[in-house]
């Protein structure tokens, strides 16, 4: 079993709809929970950061975390062509400030 | 140059050649480290270095060899490799200390391995 699963996709949605991203982990020691968007061509770049359980809002993104279900999700709102992309989930153990643990991946398409 | 920056970009060898990727951070950040991106799978941590140490993933074979000569700058040194090696190879770099670990990527070099 991978430590980190990811549905791979792909997705694609409406301009305007709402978008829900999900990873589920099996390391209970997971404490930094990140989503990161990868252009075509690009490196990946941080999106979205929490720390332990709740939920963090930042303009049309919400990141969900949900440790006592292992499950992470990123909701976008309003979504637009341009948010088309590869969205991983990445996730911190605690006591180990270097080693990301990512998801495969999921990739996005907002149709116009 | 502002950011994490890679060369080259497009990187195409024969498995007898001995190539280099040089990564070039201009962040003031004082960790780096090389992942590989294959299609499909997750991000594979292969190397870290910071000032506090030097972190290698025990899978990565040796005919990757990465090189750090100082805070700013790291390598990838590649020889004999296998045509399952192509893939896309991201640098990042990071703050030194615990906690939120932001890591910065560089745009990656597509290597292919005929």
């Amino acid at each position: 079993q991978k430590e980190v699963e990811q549905d791979p996709g792909p997705l694609s949605v409406p301009e305007g709809a709402i978008v829900s991203l999900n990873c589920t982990y099996s390391n209970s020691a997971f404490q930094y929970f990140m989503w990161y968007r990868q252009y075509s061509r690009k490196g990946p770049e941080l999106l979205m950061y929490t720390y332990s359980s709740g939920n963090k809002e930042d303009g049309r993104f919400t990141a969900q975390v949900d440790k006592s279900s292992k499950y992470i999700s990123l909701f976008i709102r309003d979504s637009q062509p341009s948010d088309s992309a590869t969205y991983l989930c990445a996730m911190i153990p605690s006591g180990s400030a270097r080693q990301l643990t990512f998801g495969s991946g999921t990739q996005l398409t907002v149709l116009p | 140059e502002t950011g994490v920056t890679q060369t080259p970009r497009h990187l195409v060898m024969g498995m007898t050649n001995k190539k280099s990727l040089k990564c070039e951070q201009h962040l003031g950040h004082n960790a780096m480290y090389w992942y590989k991106q294959s299609a499909k799978k997750p991000l594979e941590l292969m190397f870290v270095y910071s000032l506090e140490e030097r972190v290698e993933n025990n899978s990565v074979p040796s005919r990757f060899s990465p090189e750090c000569p100082n805070s700013s700058h790291l390598f990838l040194h590649l020889h004999t490799l296998q045509p399952e090696d192509s893939a896309l190879y991201l640098c990042a770099s990071s703050r030194g200390g615990g906690g939120k670990n932001e890591q910065f990527f560089g745009p990656g070099t597509r290597l292919t391995v005929l």
